[in-house]
């Protein structure tokens, strides 16, 4: 079976850091691109952040770029998030996800097949 | 930026009713939309990806439809199981976007 367990979250002070950790399981973690995507009561679901199968390419939403960094280590089945400069509005239940990739020609389309149960970060003084 | 747009963003329903949640996106994403269910609690779970196709495990009674800028999930037979939010995302354009959500709830 496909798992994803998510881990890392907790209570932190506005500008430290925290960061987040993904484990996979039950499948070819190294043939996935994967994500972070956060819920809050008043945004909804929002994508924070992907990274491609190798690691080679990230990409981040406007809101926490240049805060916030993915990674994975493919030999460890493991997937990341490191959060810095934290704020208020960063509070929010983070989940990992499992690109599921479509193909048509050149062209990729990704939908998220499997997800975490999702880890708390609050962000308050 | 594309939106997408759920309604409605609640419902009352009794077990047995056909349920019918509408997504519709600001513009044309061809046929890349998923549906997630969400239960309180949890994490979502996919449902349909490209518009109509089930995922392997989910009951025949979930089904979606449509293409371009409008889709619809319908629920054939409302089930207790089922109560829960509804959320549409497009994956046209990369990396994605979701509808605010449709809330499945016992009449």
């Amino acid at each position: 079976e496909e798992q994803l367990l998510d881990s890392g979250g907790g209570l932190v002070q506005p500008g430290r850091s925290l960061r987040l950790s993904c484990a996979a399981s039950g499948f070819t973690f190294s043939n996935n691109g994967m994500r972070w995507v956060r819920q809050t009561p008043g945004k909804g679901l929002e994508w924070v952040s992907a990274i491609s199968a190798s690691g080679d390419s990230t990409f981040y939403v406007g809101s926490v770029r240049g805060r916030f960094t993915i990674t994975r280590d493919n030999s460890k089945n493991m997937l990341y998030l490191q959060m810095n400069s934290l704020r208020a509005d960063d509070t929010a239940v983070y989940y990992c996800a499992k690109e599921v990739a479509v193909v048509v020609g050149a062209t990729h389309y990704y939908y998220m097949g499997v997800w975490g149960k999702g880890t708390t970060v609050t962000v308050s003084s | 930026d594309l939106q997408m747009t759920q309604s409605p963003s609640s419902l009352s329903a009794s077990v047995g009713d056909r349920v019918t949640i509408t997504c519709r996106a600001s513009q044309s994403i061809s046929n890349w939309l998923a549906w997630y269910q969400q239960k309180p609690g949890k994490a979502p779970k996919v449902l349909i990806h490209k518009a109509s196709s089930l995922e392997s495990g989910v009951p025949s009674r979930f089904s979606g439809s449509g293409s371009a800028t409008e889709f619809t999930l319908t629920i054939s037979s409302l089930q207790p199981d089922d109560f829960a939010t509804y959320y549409c995302q497009q994956y046209s354009f990369y990396p994605g976007t979701f509808g605010q959500g449709t809330k499945v709830e016992i009449k």
